[in-house]
């Protein structure tokens, strides 16, 4: 199974609600990655998880909150987030953690904050 | 943090043509590597090159690396309708944080 799978595929909120996002992967993969992309432009990292503790934060705002329950799963708890928040959110696996390693990416979510 | 770029932006082709994308780079770098994008998809890993090989195969695609130029190219051999996509080059930066640093993307339409 070399499949990223993440849920909801779209997602609207307003700008006051609590949501998250979720990815999975059963790859046995030890890094896992959220990036953020806007239209027509590249992913932008977000954070990276290596062995589930989190070892990037590219300083990402504080309403933005990952979690990593364990090893195949991945979270983005979202809170208060703006109308520029929205985005397509791609969450990403890989063997290990850095550019050595392939990365798999999820089919993304589609968040619209209103 | 460095990021490829790459030229042209947008490329549209007949089917069967051969599409030719280049990534240029600033710094030096461990691999580099070229991924593919279906609208509002996720990202598909193509190949990999490393900074110590100067061309690549895999299936239709050919890649090469130029370090002395901080250079890469994507050639797509008898394109099809279906490599209808973005397409991005990645770096990893030699002395860096070991993190992909995506360029800007080609749009490639080919067209039936």
């Amino acid at each position: 199974d070399t499949e990223v799978t993440q849920t909801p595929k779209h997602l609207v909120m307003g700008m006051t609600n609590k949501k998250s996002l979720k990815c999975e992967q059963h790859m046995g993969h030890r890094a896992m990655y959220w990036y953020k992309q806007k239209a027509k432009k590249p992913p932008e990292l977000m954070f990276v998880y290596s062995y589930e503790k989190l070892s990037i934060n590219e300083s990402v705002p504080s309403r933005f909150s990952p979690e990593c329950p364990n090893s195949s799963l991945l979270n983005l708890h979202l809170h208060a987030l703006q109308p520029e928040d929205s985005a397509l959110y791609l969450c990403a696996s890989s063997q290990g953690q850095g550019g050595t390693y392939e990365q798999y990416f999820g089919p993304g979510t589609r968040l619209t904050v209103t | 943090s460095q990021q490829g770029e790459e030229d042209p932006q947008a490329l549209s082709i007949q089917e069967g043509e051969n599409a030719t994308m280049n990534c240029s780079y600033k710094t030096s770098i461990n691999n580099l590597q070229w991924y593919r994008q279906n609208s509002g998809r996720g990202l598909v890993h193509l190949i990999l090159i490393r900074s110590n090989e100067r061309e690549k195969h895999s299936g239709r695609l050919r890649v090469t690396l130029d370090t002395s130029k901080k250079s890469s190219s994507l050639l797509i051999t008898a394109s099809r309708a279906a490599d209808t996509a973005s397409y991005f080059c990645a770096t990893v930066e030699f002395y860096g944080n070991n993190r992909l640093a995506f360029g800007k993307g080609n749009q490639v339409v080919v067209i039936p």
